[in-house]
Parts: structure tokens; sequence; C-alpha cells
């Protein structure tokens, strides 16, 4: 299966730990983003890269969020220091080109954080 | 402030029933999706519309854009159980991002 693949798909971390998610792309797909939902809620944009580049990071807290794609591996949204509003569901999405006009975005099927 | 907002948010039918959903905004929009997500999973595309007063069909689902490219509509005929799950719409916004509405979540009962 070439999908979206995160991992873990739960996770469940203490206030004031680190969270690490990893997507990994589709095949072939350059471009990744990422979305977090909370219960019975749509989807919200929180950063969108490249390869080695973040191209646009407005929906991301400036304090404890980060992520990155690197030039090889998955992309990893970051977030330190965890409290309880963090929990949610954080979802990726990957697409061959960044033209979201025509391409359609390809999800991964996400996962879930729960802070204690 | 939700720059899509779906309408219902909530919506429990008999199956054989017909439903529609709506997506509106007062913001112009380049194309508008619209996904069905099942709990657990990620959301899955539908259709893409592009052009003002675009209709398309999928089946026993008929998505249609407004004229103005602000507010699009899903209609879905004779409703099954398999309908049931969250229905998304999201528009084309600002370049390159996606602007999700907060969703309709559909229950059709057998």
């Amino acid at each position: 299966n070439a999908g979206v693949m995160q991992n873990p798909r739960h996770l469940v971390r203490r206030r004031g730990q680190e969270a690490r998610l990893r997507c990994s792309p589709m095949k072939g797909h350059s471009h990744v983003y990422w979305y977090r939902q909370l219960p019975e809620e749509g989807l919200k944009f929180m950063v969108y890269l490249q390869k080695e580049n973040i191209i646009d990071e407005s929906g991301m807290p400036k304090e404890r969020f980060s992520a990155e794609f690197p030039k090889e591996g998955p992309s990893i949204l970051r977030i330190q220091q965890v409290v309880r509003g963090d929990s949610a569901a954080y979802f990726c999405a990957s697409s061959p080109t960044g033209n979201l006009g025509d391409q359609p975005q390809h999800f991964g099927d996400g996962t879930r954080l729960s802070i204690l | 402030t939700q720059l899509l907002e779906q309408s219902p948010q909530f919506l429990s039918i008999q199956e054989g029933e017909n439903l529609t959903v709506y997506c509106n905004s007062s913001s112009v929009f380049s194309s508008l999706q619209w996904y069905r997500q099942e709990p657990g999973e990620g959301p899955v595309l539908l259709v893409t519309v592009v052009t003002g007063g675009e209709v398309k069909k999928l089946k026993r689902l008929t998505f249609q854009f407004g004229d103005a490219r602000k507010d699009s509509s899903l209609h879905i005929t004779a409703a099954q159980p398999g309908d049931t799950g969250l229905y998304l719409c999201a528009g084309f916004y600002n370049f390159n991002k996606f602007y999700f509405g907060s969703g309709t979540k559909l229950n059709v009962k057998p």
C-alpha cells in the first residue's frame, strides 16, 4: 500500500513531555500538509512543507510546535511541553504538487494524541 | 470564526430518505472539495468542483458549486447505512491551503 503513512496511530503523553508525530507521504509526493482535528469538528490547517522547506506555517502555534520535512525520511510534527489542550487527532496529507486546486490531497489515518 | 460554515451539523435519517448538506462562505474559492471521513480514519476525497454553477454526480451523490463560487451543496438520494460518516467541505483559498468546514455528521439508520 503506497498511501500516506502516519505513526504512531495513538500516542499518550503526560503534561510537559514531548510528542513526535511522523508522516511518510505517498511515493512521488513532495508536498506535505499537517492538520489538527478536535472531536466532531473539521480539520484546521497547521503547516505546509516541501522537502527541506516550510512554505506556510500560519496555522501552527508559534510556541512549542515545530515541523520539518527533511531531504530523507518522514515529515515530523513536534510538540514540546505538551498540555491537555494539545489532545487531538493530527492528520497529514500529501500531494504531488502544491497546486491543490487541481491536485487532490491524500490523507493518512492520523495520530490520536492524548495528554494525561 | 469559520471561513466555511456547514449545515446541518448533525443529521439522522432513515434508510431511503434524501438529504442535502450545505457549505457556505462569504469568500470566493477557486475550487472546493467534499470529503467523507469515517471514525478512526482520514478524510477521503469525494469530488472537486472548480467552475461556478458546476454540477457533478457520483452515483447517488450530487454536488453543486454555487454560481459565485461561495457555496456548495451535497445531495444524497435514497441514503443507505453505508453513507454514514462525517462530510467535510474544503475550499481552496489564498494560494496554497484548504480551509475546512466544521463538518456534517450523518447517521443513516437501517
